[in-house]
């Protein structure tokens, strides 16, 4: 089947511009996972949903960054006033349920540059 | 907090040379441990899992057991290809957030 699905790709845009960063889960999974991953570096937990509320957002740097999830389904990470040290892969996983030992499955990520 | 440490790379095999990749973890409650794998230009794949101490996950050869005594999850694989070229993460699931480990670049030469 058809696994996570992120748009776009990659997104060039310039410092202080609004970005949204879109992701389809995995049909039936009910939770959903943002993180970030720089240059390098494994990716970096930002926030996760378990249906439409946001469960835990403590990994959002600042609050510049905004997700939801409004139906429970596709999630929409917000950027606002973007700077260039926000340029990585954003990355959206799901996972079956919300439990502890439950495996997240990943997207190929969406490449945003700020310049 | 959690961390996980691993490997730094790059590592770079012959084609049918032993690979092992060090992992070793710090976590205040029972993580669950993975392997993710990332080939050139594709996404994060799991490539295996072990859920509590002294589990073994496997797949495609390779092979990691988690080690509690050691707080470690190293991967291994006997024999390895060409095609297992890819950067390699270890991470840890603790209260539904995953922490990963910087990863490790692999080449296998033909």
């Amino acid at each position: 089947g058809a696994g996570v699905s992120q748009t776009p790709s990659n997104k060039v845009t310039e410092k202080g511009k609004y970005v949204e960063l879109r992701c389809d889960p995995i049909s039936g999974h009910t939770a959903l996972y943002w993180y970030r991953q720089s240059l390098g570096q494994g990716p970096e937990f930002l926030i996760y949903f378990q249906g439409t509320g946001a469960a835990d957002d403590s990994g959002l740097p600042n609050d510049r960054f905004f997700a939801v999830r409004p139906e429970g389904s596709v999630s929409t990470l917000k950027i606002q006033r973007t700077e260039r040290g926000d340029s990585a892969v954003y990355l959206c996983a799901s996972s079956l349920s919300l439990a502890v030992r439950e495996t997240q499955y990943f997207g190929p990520g969406t490449r945003l540059l700020v310049l | 907090g959690n961390s996980v440490t691993q490997m730094e790379g790059p590592v770079t095999l012959s084609e049918e040379a032993f690979l092992t990749i060090n992992c070793t973890y710090t976590a205040t409650g029972y993580p669950s441990l993975f392997w993710y794998v990332q080939y050139p230009g594709e996404g994060l794949q799991l490539l295996l899992k072990a859920t509590k101490a002294d589990d073994k996950g496997s797949n495609k050869g390779f092979e990691a057991t988690y080690r509690k005594e050691t707080t470690s999850f190293h991967l291994e694989k006997g024999s390895v290809q060409v095609s297992d070229s890819a950067v390699y993460f270890c991470a840890l699931l603790d209260d539904y957030k995953l922490s990963f480990g910087a990863g490790t670049t692999v080449t296998v030469r033909a």
